[in-house]
């Protein structure tokens, strides 16, 4: 099945750009997904990339994809301290119908 | 709009006890899944439906029963409920596959086994 890889904690300053690592094994996944959890919440999508893109930038995200090395980006521009929380890779299973997560990255933001 | 609605959102349960998760979603979507949450393990997937009266195992569903009886419910049933067990639970819907979907999630069950 799919395996899909994070490192777990990144820490940035407030106003700094934050960059966060995913590498996943099936290259047959259509599409990939960026999930935010807040404490005590549950998970919300902030992005996704169809697999026939490279980039896909929206407001002070921005997401790239390198099919060949399987590897897929998050970089979030004048990191905010609102902007603290645990980021989720997602990849669709093909097979299952449905997404396998990453193990998540906690982003820590110091004013 | 409600969305996806978990039901509890806390429960502690004794070894060796039973208890039913109830997910409940009104969108509509064909597609539902539990995922359990552990830290430093993302979220695995227990058990999942793609329709009505379907229900297929996911990646760890050893210990778990699931039904679908009705397409806006999806109910997680813990029959003898051990310590390792302990977790925290989410429902997750999605419209057909076919396009892009998104995952909608409820807000977790936090289920302690003791």
């Amino acid at each position: 099945g799919e395996d899909v890889e994070q490192s777990l904690f990144l820490s940035v300053r407030e106003g700094d750009s934050s960059v966060i690592n995913c590498t996943y094994t099936d290259s047959s996944s259509t599409y990939l997904y960026w999930y935010k959890q807040e404490p005590g919440a549950g998970l919300q999508l902030l992005t996704y990339i169809f697999s026939n893109m490279d980039m896909k930038q929206d407001q002070r995200l921005t997401v790239l994809l390198n099919k060949k090395d399987k590897h897929l980006s998050l970089r979030i521009a004048d990191t905010q301290t609102g902007d603290s929380a645990i980021y989720f890779c997602a990849v669709m299973d093909t097979g299952r119908r449905a997404l396998t997560f990453g193990s998540g990255t906690r982003l820590q933001v110091q004013p | 709009n409600a969305g996806v609605t978990q039901t509890p959102k806390f429960r502690v349960l004794k070894t060796g006890q039973s208890m039913t998760l109830l997910c409940a979603q009104d969108m509509n979507h064909e597609y539902m899944y539990w995922y359990r949450q552990d830290p430093g393990m993302g979220l695995r997937l227990i058990h999942y439906s793609v329709g009505e009266g379907t229900t297929a195992k996911g990646e760890v569903p050893d210990g778990y029963n699931v039904s679908r009886l009705k397409k806006q419910n999806f109910l997680l049933g813990l029959e003898s409920a051990a310590p390792s067990q302990t977790s925290v639970y989410f429902c997750a819907s999605s419209p057909e596959w076919g396009r892009h979907t998104e995952a909608f999630f409820g807000q977790g069950t936090r289920l302690t086994v003791v």
